[in-house]
């Protein structure tokens, strides 16, 4: 079936280092991928959407220049994280659709725990 | 709006026992559903889906019911093992959106 690997599974690192988590399509193209962010105890919260060879859709209140996210490829989507401060440790969670047309499932990443000290 | 899914936060059952995870939503225009497992320290997993022209489909152990007159979406997990203890999530989605939108999950726990 459809696998999406993410890595790095978990990083620590110090306050104001940037951070850079990739989210790859294994056996599939995807031209779009998304990025989801889960606080402990709490559900996903859709962050962006990563469009291939375009810039990417963020949600409201994300911002954009904190979160920068690169598509380059069919298969690889990249969040960086810049400047990162302890409120920003999270699990990190991309996805990506299975075909190209609305109303598919999507498969996920095993997710990316970010703790900044 | 954007439909999400309803839960009620946790469900306990006896190992071996059947188990029914319930889900609302609240958009009549959602025309596909998703059922997420997440087990801790994972990403979501896939286990089923059923689009609104139907309103039963079976898995591997599971099924889902659809039930479009009054919004609700049931998950029915057949001899429930340790290892389906999980957050599930049912996600509505409405047409020609892509993204999804989490409601905050049913925490099922297996007792031995």
């Amino acid at each position: 079936g459809a696998v999406v690997s993410q890595h790095p599974s978990w990083v620590i690192c110090k306050s104001g280092t940037s951070v850079k988590i990739e989210c790859r399509s294994l056996d599939f193209q995807a031209t779009t991928m998304f990025w989801y962010r889960q606080f402990p105890k709490q559900s996903l919260m859709l962050m962006a959407t990563s469009n291939e060879g375009s810039k990417a859709t963020y949600e409201q209140g994300v911002e954009k220049d904190k979160f920068l996210i690169n598509h380059a490829s069919l298969t690889l989507s990249t969040l960086t994280v810049t400047s990162a401060h302890p409120e920003d440790s999270s699990f990190y969670i991309c996805s990506a659709p299975v075909g190209a047309g609305n109303n598919q499932p999507q498969h996920f990443g095993d997710g990316t725990r970010l703790s900044i000290l | 709006g954007e439909s999400v899914g309803l839960h009620l936060p946790t469900l306990s059952v006896q190992e071996g026992d059947n188990s029914i995870i319930n889900c609302a939503y609240s958009n009549s225009a959602s025309d596909y559903f998703i059922w997420y497992k997440q087990e801790s320290g994972k990403g979501p997993q896939f286990i089923i889906d059923i689009r609104s022209n139907m309103d039963k489909r079976q898995g591997q152990r599971v099924t889902v019911l659809l039930n479009k007159t009054v919004k609700h979406l049931s998950l029915q997990i057949a001899a429930t093992q340790p290892g389906d203890s999980a957050v599930y999530f049912c996600v509505p989605m409405d047409t020609g959106r892509r993204a999804l939108t989490f409601g905050s999950g049913t925490r099922l726990q297996v007792q031995p």
